[in-house]
């Protein structure tokens, strides 16, 4: 299929421990998303790219989270030193960016990476 | 500060009748909503977008209501169908015209049940 694609798709690490999520968006989607989901709560937004450059990082919790889309396609969101609070669902979205009207504005979601900090 | 509300966590129905999901919203900067539907263990998949220079917008089963005056949408489902059981979210952006990113905003969802 021509989806978002997310890897892995479950990730259990120890306290402590540096993790790194991948998302492959849909091709010649401009705009990637990630977003963090905890247990009963909505998608939360954590930052932006479009094509390579990260516009808004508003939503990182804190300076151990790290996002990169160095070619402007496939991004990785970084996690350093987990806690068990980074605990949820990671999700991916891409969308056509600005270029693509009110289309800008539809993000197709990954399956997402649960993330169990233990 | 939520700044997207779904006041209802549940809602049951039969099938063949009608299902309206309710979301109220706070930010006046916001000018184009969506809902999406997910199913445990797979990501939101995007269900009907407004904009906010219309007040419907209708696609087969599904009609989203857009009343900007009281902030509210709304999203009805006709006839409602055993496979419309999921958690729909609701979601707002404010446009870069606004002053806002494409960042989405969204409520803590309402998990709809169609009962056969």
């Amino acid at each position: 299929g021509a989806g978002v694609s997310q890897s892995p798709r479950y990730k259990v690490a120890k306290r402590g421990q540096d993790v790194a999520l991948r998302c492959d968006p849909i091709s010649g989607h401009v705009s990637l998303f990630w977003y963090q989901q905890a247990l009963g709560q909505g998608p939360e937004f954590l930052t932006y790219f479009q094509n390579e450059a990260q516009l808004d990082k508003s939503g990182l919790p804190s300076d151990r989270f790290f996002a990169e889309r160095p070619e402007g396609s496939v991004s990785t969101l970084k996690i350093q030193r987990t806690q068990q609070e980074d605990s949820a669902v990671y999700l991916c979205a891409s969308s056509f960016g600005g270029a693509g009207g009110l289309l800008s504005y539809e993000q197709y979601f990954g399956p997402g990476t649960r993330l169990t900090v233990t | 500060d939520q700044q997207v509300k779904q006041n209802s966590p549940s809602l049951s129905v039969q099938e063949g009748r009608i299902s309206i999901l309710n979301c109220d919203y706070t930010n006046s900067m916001f000018d184009y909503f969506l809902w999406y539907k997910k199913y445990p263990a797979e990501g939101p998949t995007f269900l009907i977008s407004i904009s906010s220079i219309k007040d419907k917008n209708e696609d087969g089963r599904f009609t989203v209501f857009l009343n900007k005056s009281a902030k509210h949408l709304s999203l009805h489902i006709v006839p409602s169908q055993p496979g419309d059981s999921a958690v729909y979210f609701c979601a707002a952006s404010a446009s870069f015209f606004q002053g806002g990113s494409e960042k989405l905003v969204f409520g803590k969802g309402t998990k709809l049940t169609v009962n056969p």
